[in-house]
């Protein structure tokens, strides 16, 4: 599975749009591109899935260039209750239930 | 509709004990997938189990071992507890367990160990 690269945290204020880029080189055609969003003590809650283009849901927007060797996440108008930690990740559509999560991006929104 | 419930959500044990851990999946859901958070590690894949099979497995030693029952409640036991066995334990489920349908996660059982 394709490794991703994230930053490690993001600072923003309440109302602004936030972008979270994630680099995956490796990724492979049947890779998709999923995100998780993750309050403390509480398990991670499914953000936003897609392919290629543009992805957008009530939540989010994912975009994905043509190469698909990158993608970002685009919250609309954060709140603090967006601080949290994000995690991007590639899945590969199979039997499997494997998911490999990274680091993670802390996002702390500012009032 | 029921979101995934994990039981208990906080528990004590010591070094040496074992400990039995429970996941109710979503309704309809035959996937559950097993996950240990540590501030050091992060969220590491334990195990999945499908139609009361396990699928596929993390690296973790054998004192860490899973269950699932025919109406897809799993179970997660670990044996002979260490200091190090502390941490959040999450429970995901999904429709089917392919790796692009969406897990749904618990909000774990959080373990300390003493």
């Amino acid at each position: 599975l394709a490794k991703t690269t994230q930053p490690i945290s993001m600072d923003s204020y309440e109302g602004q749009e936030v972008n979270i880029t994630c680099s995956h080189n490796n990724i492979a055609t049947n890779d998709y591109i999923t995100w998780y969003q993750q309050f403390p003590s509480q398990g991670p809650r499914f953000i936003i899935q897609g392919y290629k283009t543009k992805v957008t849901n009530e939540v989010a927007s994912l975009f994905i260039p043509a190469d698909r060797k990158s993608s970002t996440l685009s919250l609309p108008r954060v709140s603090l209750s967006d601080t949290a930690v994000y995690y991007c990740l590639v899945v590969r559509y199979s039997s499997a239930s494997k998911i490999i999560f990274g680091s993670g991006t802390r996002l702390s929104i500012r009032p | 509709k029921a979101g995934v419930t994990q039981t208990p959500r906080y528990l004590i044990k010591t070094r040496g004990q074992q400990v039995t851990l429970s996941c109710s999946p979503i309704s309809g859901h035959r996937s559950v997938s097993w996950y240990q958070q540590t501030p050091g590690q992060g969220l590491q894949f334990l195990f999945e189990y499908f139609s009361e099979t396990q699928r596929n497995k993390g690296n973790f030693p054998g004192r860490f071992s899973g269950r699932q029952f025919s109406n897809s409640r799993s179970e997660m036991n670990v044996s002979t507890l260490e200091l190090g066995d502390s941490a959040l334990y999450l429970c995901a489920s999904s429709l089917e367990g392919h790796s692009n349908q969406p897990q749904h996660f618990g909000d774990g059982t959080r373990l300390s160990i003493l």
